[in-house]
């Protein structure tokens, strides 16, 4: 079964308004989530590191203003595209580090955002 | 820079026959290999991993994968092929402390006929 979840699954919004997806790890806790992008056709691209308790480290080129995460307990991240726009409009899915193992993630189904 | 190609972008293949799918990658150092199955609706799932020693492993549902050094590649195989298989795979190269910054390739869609 699912070890990590997204909600929601898939969100239609109107431009400018702002959208909040989560990611929950299921049955562990999870000190460190991903979240990551992903175009048509395309790879996934990590976005950032949510870190629970503290903030976010993002990668190069993600704008954090715009893609809010919070990380507030061991088992919910949660990131915000704020003000979003047709452009913001992709794949979004989350992960994070599968306990007891080095460098495997659990992966969420992901989240469809489409912005009109 | 890290950076993983996947020169296949689409393959079909008919039931009970045999598969690679292709991966190189670019990294400077030892690498972490990965290959993960995605399912529409469903998260990404490891197939299996490279971390070191044998250049061959074996993963889940029957795949293997072949670590070759010399030709920076990461090529995963399938003897017989399943309906079931159809999906889109993706290869992955970690970085980073703890290899946890993952660069996936653009991924290669298994399309399946009976």
């Amino acid at each position: 079964g699912a070890v990590v979840s997204q909600h929601p699954s898939w969100v239609i919004c109107k431009s400018g308004t702002s959208v909040k997806i989560e990611c929950r790890s299921l049955d562990f806790q999870a000190t460190t989530m991903f979240w990551y992008r992903q175009f048509p056709k395309q790879s996934l691209m990590l976005m950032a590191t949510s870190n629970e308790g503290s903030k976010a480290t993002y990668e190069q080129g993600v704008e954090k203003d715009k893609f809010l995460i919070n990380h507030a307990s061991l088992t919910l991240s949660t990131l915000t595209v704020t003000s979003a726009h047709p452009e913001d409009s992709s794949f979004y899915i989350c992960s994070a580090p599968v306990p007891g193992r080095l460098v495997e993630q659990y992966f969420g189904p992901g989240t469809r955002l489409t912005v009109t | 820079a890290q950076s993983v190609t996947q020169p296949d972008i689409h393959i079909t293949v008919s039931e009970g026959a045999s598969l690679e799918l292709r991966c190189n990658y670019s990294y400077g150092a030892t690498p972490y290999l990965f290959w993960y199955v995605q399912s529409p609706g469903q998260g990404l799932q490891l197939l299996l991993k490279y971390f070191s020693g044998d250049t061959l492993v074996q993963g889940i549902k029957g795949f293997e994968a072949e670590f070759k050094r010399s030709q920076s590649s990461f090529n995963l195989r399938k003897p017989s092929v399943h309906w079931s298989d159809a999906a889109e795979y993706f290869c992955a190269v970690g970085a980073g402390t703890g290899a946890n910054n993952l660069f996936f390739g653009t991924g290669t869609r298994l399309t399946v006929i009976p």
